[in-house]
């Protein structure tokens, strides 16, 4: 059992370059989330899916896109990466959509760097 | 808007020490309250949480209270160790798939 396995670990890119990074989770959660670490700012939500078929916005949604592929996938892509994307990336799941109180599971992280 | 503001690290105690971190939260309703803890190299992990007023969240011996009438989720230690060194997250949840994180604590235990 893997838990929320995120791919790649560590991606270095230029400014305007492309990358997409995957996020899969193999606890038959329904909800998935994107999340950007700084420092000082704790973690902030990017977009998440309640659902297979569903993504909706969060708080800093602005040059990201997202697919979810399916139930266990759930994809961040950057589609001319800059400076400013210099973050750690997190994924979560948890098990139902808008349920209040809910854990939320967390995979290890991408370390992106854009020079 | 929801938000949470916990006490600014980094902290550093000795071994056995007493640890509180301090978290603040404002809100509209009733959130659920949550501590997730952050190990060097590792994603976040639930650390305890509580999802109505009054409320105690306890989890390898830390525990934390849901006061509605501060509207703080203080997290308390007795004896930390030094297998507790990490960064900790206070957050909240209002229902509706935005989960808000305090900026995080460093704790570093010293032998």
């Amino acid at each position: 059992n893997a838990g929320v396995t995120q791919t790649p670990k560590f991606q270095v890119l230029k400014t305007g370059q492309s990358m997409t990074l995957q996020c899969a989770q193999d606890m038959n959660h329904n909800s998935m989330y994107w999340y950007r670490q700084d420092p000082g700012m704790g973690l902030r939500l990017i977009y998440y899916s309640a659902s297979e078929g569903t993504t909706d916005k969060g708080e800093v949604p602005n040059g990201y896109n997202v697919s979810r592929l399916n139930k266990r996938e759930f994809s961040l892509r950057l589609e001319s990466a800059a400076p400013s994307q210099t973050s750690v990336y997190f994924c979560a799941s948890s098990p139902s959509p808008g349920q209040g109180g809910e854990t939320q599971y967390f995979g290890p992280g991408t370390r992106l760097l854009v020079l | 808007g929801n938000s949470v503001t916990q006490m600014e690290g980094p902290v550093t105690l000795s071994e056995e020490a007493f640890l509180t971190i301090n978290c603040t939260y404002t809100a509209t309703g009733y959130p659920s309250l949550f501590w997730y803890v952050q190990y060097p190299g590792e994603g976040l992990q639930l650390l305890l949480k509580a999802t109505k007023a009054d409320d105690k969240g306890s989890n390898k011996g830390f525990e934390a209270t849901y006061r509605k009438e501060t509207t703080s989720f203080h997290l308390e230690k007795g004896s930390v160790q030094v297998s507790d060194s990490a960064v900790y997250f206070c957050a909240l949840d209002s229902n509706n798939n935005d989960m808000r994180f305090g900026a995080g604590t460093r704790l570093t235990v010293k032998p």
